[in-house]
């Protein structure tokens, strides 16, 4: 199946670690990605991660997949108010002209 | 450039009512998509275009019809409302397909269907 699960919220103090994790269960997945929402604004991809990668490290966005575990998150290294957004993971399959999204997860900095 | 651009941004509906969404985008890009967003859930596709003249269906596309004349446009048609099609509707363009190429979402129509 397609189904990809968030936690549906996180709450970080300004400065810290945030971490955003999401598992998938399609283990044909090709591309991970992790997109940003924030209030009345449509999605930005932030960024993405082939399959056959472990980590991917961009500035402060440091994504790491467990392809066993089928497990996907999203370090956010010194967090910010302008961070706090919905974050959706989504996963495609080669083939297949579709992206599935997971529920998204809303982050919370606290100044 | 203003990316990707939708009207209108919100609307309310009777049931029963058709409508329809414009997405226009100015990147040149071929493929188009349409997207539903609700809440607690991801978003899902509904139906998709990889070039003018095309189009294709997506995740849900039941109650949906779609047009590409142009390829900087991308009309959502609803024939017939219902209140299961209260939703936010994010359209999305990119310059090749899915895998790698980012998309380009516009700011989303937030519809209600009484």
């Amino acid at each position: 199946g397609e189904d990809v699960e968030q936690s549906l919220f996180l709450s970080v103090r300004e400065g810290d670690s945030s971490v955003i994790n999401c598992t998938y269960t399609d283990s044909s997945s090709t591309y991970l990605y992790w997109y940003k929402q924030e209030p009345g604004a449509g999605l930005q991809l932030l960024t993405y991660i082939f399959s056959n990668m472990d980590m991917k490290q961009d500035q402060r966005l440091t994504v790491l997949l467990n392809k066993k575990d089928k497990h996907l998150s999203l370090r956010i290294a010194d967090t910010q108010t302008g961070d706090s957004a919905i974050y959706f993971c989504a996963e495609s399959k080669a083939g297949a002209n579709n992206l599935f999204f997971g529920t998204g997860t809303r982050l919370t900095v606290i100044p | 450039n203003a990316g990707v651009t939708q009207t209108p941004k919100f609307r309310v509906l009777k049931t029963g009512q058709s409508m329809t969404l414009l997405c226009a985008q100015d990147m040149n890009h071929e493929y188009m998509y349409w997207y539903r967003q609700d809440p607690g859930m991801g978003l899902r596709l509904i139906h998709y275009s990889v070039g003018e003249g095309t189009t294709a269906k997506g995740e849900v596309p039941d109650g949906y019809n779609v047009s590409r004349l142009k390829k900087q446009n991308f009309l959502l048609g609803l024939e017939s409302a219902a209140p299961s099609q209260t939703s936010v509707y994010f359209c999305a363009s990119s310059s090749r397909g899915f895998f790698t190429d980012t998309q380009y979402f516009g700011p989303g129509t937030r519809l209600t269907v009484l």
